[in-house]
This record gives structure tokens, C-alpha cells and sequence, in this order.
């Protein structure tokens, strides 16, 4: 069965201090892998994505995922938050199966940064 | 400027009319996709289309209709069957022979129901 469990439906964080975001997901076949964001009333932008290239993906504005097999998980990591990041963040998990892909998104973690 | 359109941005609707929201690529993409959001939850996969002249329900189908007569267009339209449909709308598009299925999204349309 596949699935996605985002496991903070909040993370707060100060402004300058890292942020996790984590992931844990479920597939029964090879994975695809996306984080994305969404600022209030808006579409959802891709930040990066896994592919079975490099576990270790770098994405836009400083953000980047690992990808743990062994773990099951895809958390999102950033360094430094900037007041800028705060917005939700949906971990989507895709599979090709017969019949075509099929695609399930987390619940999202909303980010909240401090002054 | 290659991406997707949705309009309106708003949409009010009172009981019992049908509404049809709008969605539009210049991608030439193959595959398009309608989802629902509600606070709190991620999105839910109304109806999707891989090729002109065909489409597939979702997962929350019920109280929808769609068409897809050209590859630009994807339009939804919101029956009067659907029980609650105060939601934040949105679509998106993904290059068919994509190996990992990325999906670009429109900005969305937000329907209230009055």
C-alpha cells in the first residue's frame, strides 16, 4: 500500500535557526519523491524532488532532502529559516504502476518563523 | 511565460447552481488534474485526464463533471449533487512519458457556497 505521513502537522522555528520538516511514506514499488510549498491562496511550487539519482537532493531557496531507504523517510531540512519560508509544505510520494502513476500527498506541515 | 492558468480566482456560488471553474496550460502537457483542498488536510484527486477525450475519477469524484475536448483545457464543474463544496480548487498538468510524475499547479480558485 502506499502512503505519506507528514509526522508535525506545525513546526515554529526563529528566524536563522534550521528547519526539519519530516516525511515518512510508503510504496510497495520505486518511488518518486516531492516536497512542495504553498504560500496562503496560492498553487503549490515544487521545491525539489527525488528520482533515484542522488539520495541526498538539493532543491530552490536553500532547502534540501535526504532520501532514506532503510528509513522510509524524505525529511526537509533548510539551514538557516528565513521569515520568507513560512508557508505549508506537502511531501508527496508517486509511483508508476500499471495503468499509469499513481500520486499521494501528505496532510502538509505548516511552518511558522519568528522574528 | 509557459504554465497554467485557473480562473476566477474567487468564485461564489449559491445552493443548488451548478459552476464551472476554469484551467488552462501552455505546457503541452498530456496528463491534467483536478484536486480539492480543505484546511488542515493535503490534496485530494478530483478527476484526472492523460489524453484528450479521456478521463478518470479521482478519489472524491462525486458531484463533479469534467471534459477535456482540447490539450489546453482541462474545465471542472461543480453540480449541484456536491454536499459541501467550499473548498480551494486547484490543477495541475504532467508531461505523460514524465518518468516520476512532477506536477506543476495552477494558482487555484477558492469557491464559496452562500
Amino acid at each position: 500500500a502506499q502512503s505519506v505521513t507528514q509526522l508535525d502537522s506545525h513546526v515554529s522555528v526563529s528566524e536563522g535557526t534550521p528547519v526539519l520538516l519530516r516525511c515518512n511514506y510508503s510504496s510497495s514499488y520505486s518511488p518518486s519523491l516531492f516536497w512542495y510549498v504553498q504560500h496562503p491562496n496560492k498553487g503549490l511550487q515544487l521545491l525539489l524532488k527525488y528520482t533515484s539519482a542522488a539520495t541526498l537532493v538539493k532543491g530552490i531557496n536553500g532547502f534540501e532532502a535526504e532520501f532514506k531507504k532503510s528509513e522510509t523517510s524524505f525529511h526537509l531540512t533548510k539551514p538557516s529559516a528565513h521569515m520568507s519560508d513560512a508557508a505549508e509544505y506537502f511531501c508527496v510520494v508517486s509511483d508508476l504502476r500499471t495503468g499509469g502513476f499513481k500520486t499521494i500527498f501528505g496532510a502538509g506541515t505548516r511552518l511558522f518563523v519568528k522574528a | 511565460d509557459g504554465g497554467i492558468t485557473q480562473s476566477p480566482k474567487y468564485l461564489f456560488r449559491k445552493e443548488g447552481q451548478n459552476v464551472t471553474l476554469s484551467c488552462e496550460q501552455n505546457l503541452n502537457h498530456d496528463a491534467m488534474y483536478w484536486y480539492r483542498q480543505d484546511p488542515g488536510q493535503g490534496l485530494r484527486l478530483i478527476y484526472y485526464s492523460q489524453i484528450v477525450n479521456d478521463f478518470q475519477k479521482g478519489d472524491i469524484a462525486e458531484g463533479y463533471s469534467v471534459s477535456r475536448e482540447k490539450k489546453e483545457s482541462f474545465p471542472l464543474t461543480v453540480t449541484s449533487a456536491q454536499k459541501n463544496p467550499t473548498a480551494f480548487y486547484l490543477c495541475a498538468s504532467s508531461k505523460e512519458r514524465d518518468s516520476y510524475n512532477e506536477q506543476f499547479f495552477g494558482p487555484g480558485t477558492r469557491l464559496t457556497v452562500l
